[in-house]
C-alpha cells in the first residue's frame, strides 16, 4: 500500500514565523503535490514536483515555497505565516502525472 | 480556464436509498477523471476513468464517464451511514488534479 506521511497533524504558529511542513512517500513516486483544503473552495493546488529539485507553481503559490532535495520528501515553506494561510494543507504523490494521486493524512495549520 | 462542477453540493438520504452523485467538466488536454472520498481526514481514490461507457465498479459503488457529454456519475446503491463522507471528483489533464468543490453526503439511520 501507498503510504504518505506528513509531519504533523495540527500545528499553531504565530503571525511572521517561518513554518516548515514535511511530507514523506515511501511509493517511489516521481510526483508529488501540496494543496490547501478550505471549507467552500475545495482543494486547491500550491505547488509540486515531478523530479528531485524540480518545482511548478500550482494555481496559489503566493507566500509559499517548496523544496524537493530527495525523491520521498516534499516540503513545503511558509516564508512569513499570516492569518489567511490557516487551512488544512494535504500532501499528494502519483507514480506520473496522469495517475491518481494518494494523500498524506493532513495537516491543519492555525496562524494567529 | 479548465472548470470541475459538482452538484448536488449536499445531500441527505436515508440508509438503503440509492444516490447519485454528478460531476461535470470543462478540461483542455482531458486525461482522466478521478472520484475520492473524504472522510474527517484525507481523500481516499475511489475510480479513474478514462474512457467513456466503461463502468467501474468496486462493491456497492459504481462510477461512468461520458467524453462527448462531458461527464460522470458516481452510483451507490444501499447505502449506509458509513459511506456519509464528501465525495471528490477531479479531471487529470497531465498537469495536475483539478477538483470541484464535492458534494456532502450524510446517510442517515
Amino acid at each position: 500500500d501507498v503510504k504518505v506521511t506528513q509531519s504533523s497533524r495540527y500545528l499553531v504558529k504565530r503571525t511572521g514565523e517561518k513554518v516548515f511542513l514535511e511530507c514523506v512517500q515511501d511509493m517511489d513516486h516521481e510526483n508529488m503535490f501540496w494543496y490547501r483544503q478550505d471549507p467552500g473552495l475545495g482543494l486547491r493546488l500550491i505547488y509540486f514536483s515531478y523530479d528531485v529539485k524540480m518545482k511548478e507553481k500550482g494555481d496559489i503559490p503566493e507566500g509559499y515555497s517548496v523544496s524537493r532535495e530527495k525523491k520521498e520528501r516534499f516540503s513545503l515553506i511558509l516564508e512569513s505565516a499570516s492569518t489567511n494561510q490557516t487551512s488544512m494543507y494535504l500532501c499528494a504523490s502519483s507514480w506520473n502525472r496522469v495517475y491518481e494521486q494518494y494523500f498524506g493524512p493532513g495537516t491543519r495549520l492555525t496562524v494567529t | 480556464e479548465d472548470k470541475v462542477v459538482q452538484s448536488p453540493l449536499s445531500l441527505v438520504v436515508h440508509e438503503g436509498d440509492t444516490v447519485t452523485l454528478n460531476c461535470s467538466y470543462e478540461v483542455t488536454n482531458f486525461r482522466s477523471l478521478l472520484w475520492y472520498k473524504q472522510e474527517k481526514k484525507a481523500p481516499t481514490f475511489l475510480f479513474m476513468l478514462t474512457s467513456s461507457g466503461i463502468e467501474k465498479k468496486s462493491g456497492r459503488l459504481s462510477s461512468i464517464l461520458d467524453k462527448k457529454e462531458l461527464f460522470s456519475i458516481l452510483n451507490i446503491t444501499a447505502t449506509q451511514t458509513g459511506d456519509s463522507a464528501i465525495y471528490l471528483c477531479a479531471s487529470n489533464s497531465g498537469y495536475a488534479l483539478n477538483f470541484g468543490k464535492g458534494t456532502s453526503l450524510l446517510v442517515t439511520p
